[in-house]
């Protein structure tokens, strides 16, 4: 069963600072790692999705890498801004009938001015 | 194209009452999705729909629960004698075929209070 732990739970940094957010999952049998965002009420925005063949993808300040074969992932952000507080999720698509996708249950975002 | 939309946005409803929750996938997607974030829990995943089918419903939390889609388009969440602990976000998620590396896209969620 695939498990998806998200590292920390939570962050506050000042405005301009680069952060690291970490995701691991336990079954390397994916087809894609997706991150999304998530503001206090509302639905997911998706942010970049990684192929299982791919190493990053990129967009803008932020940038995802995967590891598959150690079942990790981190998205960078630079430059941090305030307008980027919100809940960080990861999402692993695993291979299979279903192809579900089984979430990480978040980094909380804090960026302060 | 519209992307995958869901109604109604808020639903307030009476404990026992039942309810029907909407979602219209992105037109073409085979594939479809349910999912459900409770307060302060995360996104667990509910039902998938490869056509008008299915194959699966041991994802639903309990009997009360259960779900149709017809045409290959759109579909209806529905919860019979609903509890305080239905009180959730109900996420919709299409893609185009349901194996294979395509990407979910994800509607805006039906925030579901039970008083």
């Amino acid at each position: 069963k695939q498990e998806v732990t998200q590292i920390p739970a939570a962050l506050s940094v000042p405005e301009g600072e680069n952060l690291v957010l970490n995701c691991s999952f336990t079954d390397s049998a994916i087809y894609n790692l997706q991150w999304f965002r998530q503001d206090p009420g509302k639905g997911l925005t998706s942010l970049l999705l990684i192929q299982s063949s791919q190493r990053e993808q990129t967009s803008g300040r932020l940038n995802a890498s995967l590891d598959k074969s150690s079942g990790r992932s981190t998205l960078y952000i630079a430059a941090s801004q305030p307008g980027d507080s919100a809940t960080y999720l990861c999402a692993v698509k695993s291979t299979g009938t279903a192809s579900k996708l089984t979430f990480g249950t978040g980094t909380r975002l804090q960026v302060t001015l | 194209g519209a992307g995958v939309s869901q109604s109604p946005s808020n639903k307030v409803t009476e404990k026992g009452k039942d309810v029907e929750l909407r979602c219209d996938p992105i037109s073409g997607h085979t594939a479809l999705y349910w999912y459900r974030q409770s307060l302060g829990q995360g996104l667990e995943f509910l039902i998938y729909f490869q056509g008008n089918s299915a194959p699966d419903k041991s994802g639903l939390p309990s009997d009360r629960f259960s779900a149709e889609r017809t045409g290959g388009s759109v579909s209806t969440l529905t919860i019979q004698r609903t509890q305080q602990e239905d009180s959730a976000v109900y996420l919709c998620a299409s893609s185009l075929m349901l194996a294979g590396p395509y990407e979910q896209y994800f509607g805006p969620g039906t925030r579901l209070t039970v008083t």
